[in-house]
């Protein structure tokens, strides 16, 4: 079974600080690897998506890959309390898309 | 106004009923996608579809069915043989399945079935 492994959390961060975000992947071929923001009662919402090793930055997100390592992770700088949410790991590979449960982000003003 | 939409936003079920759920885009994707997420848990795949007529299977089919009859539309029934549906129910669309920007998933709101 091809796993992908996130860190439940709770994680809390103060305003301003930076939230980082792991996630562990089984699945050694994999080819692509997304981050979803997932607010309460509402559906994911992609925010990034990496595909090759290294970092990967959009505003206020990075991505970081090592596939030799089989870990994906997201930093989030200057965390706002509007980032509190649950962030969805993703790992896709020839036609099957594996999510990991999530890790609950709480951003304190 | 590009998207997915699904309805209905709140649905109700009782015992032994079988109820569709729909799932409209108007992306122009090729693939799209029916999840299932419980609390606690990782979004499981319930069906997907590739292209016109054509859906496979996911890890969790049983007491699920699909069609595919219009590229814009895929819509979940969940039979009265699933035995736990209370549950969110995602559908996700994406360019198709070959190539990197293409498996990007993309979702509607959600449907929420309660079983009473």
């Amino acid at each position: 079974q091809k796993e992908v492994e996130q860190n439940s959390g709770p994680l809390s961060v103060p305003e301003g600080a930076i939230a980082s975000l792991n996630c562990t992947y089984s699945d050694r071929v994999s080819q692509s690897f997304f981050w979803y923001r997932q607010y309460s009662g509402k559906s994911p919402e992609l925010i990034m998506s990496i595909y090759s090793n290294g970092d990967k930055e959009d505003g206020r997100f990075t991505a970081q890959l090592n596939k030799a390592s089989q870990y994906v992770s997201l930093l989030i700088r200057d965390s706002q309390p509007s980032d509190s949410a649950t962030y969805l790991c993703a790992v896709y590979n020839n036609n099957d898309m594996r999510f990991g449960a999530g890790t609950r982000l709480t951003v304190k003003p | 106004d590009g998207g997915i939409t699904q309805s209905p936003k709140y649905l109700f079920r009782k015992e032994g009923q079988n109820v569709t759920l729909s799932c409209e885009q108007n992306l122009n994707h090729d693939a799209m996608y029916w999840y299932r997420q419980d609390p606690g848990q990782g979004l499981r795949l319930i069906y997907y579809s590739q292209i016109v007529n054509d859906f496979q299977k996911g890890d969790i089919a049983e007491g699920y069915s699909v069609s595919r009859e219009k590229k814009e539309s895929f819509p979940l029934t969940v039979t009265s043989a699933q035995k736990n549906p209370t549950a969110f129910y995602l559908c996700a669309s994406s360019l198709g399945t070959s190539g990197r920007a293409y498996n990007e998933q993309f979702f509607g709101p959600g449907t929420r079935l309660t079983v009473l």
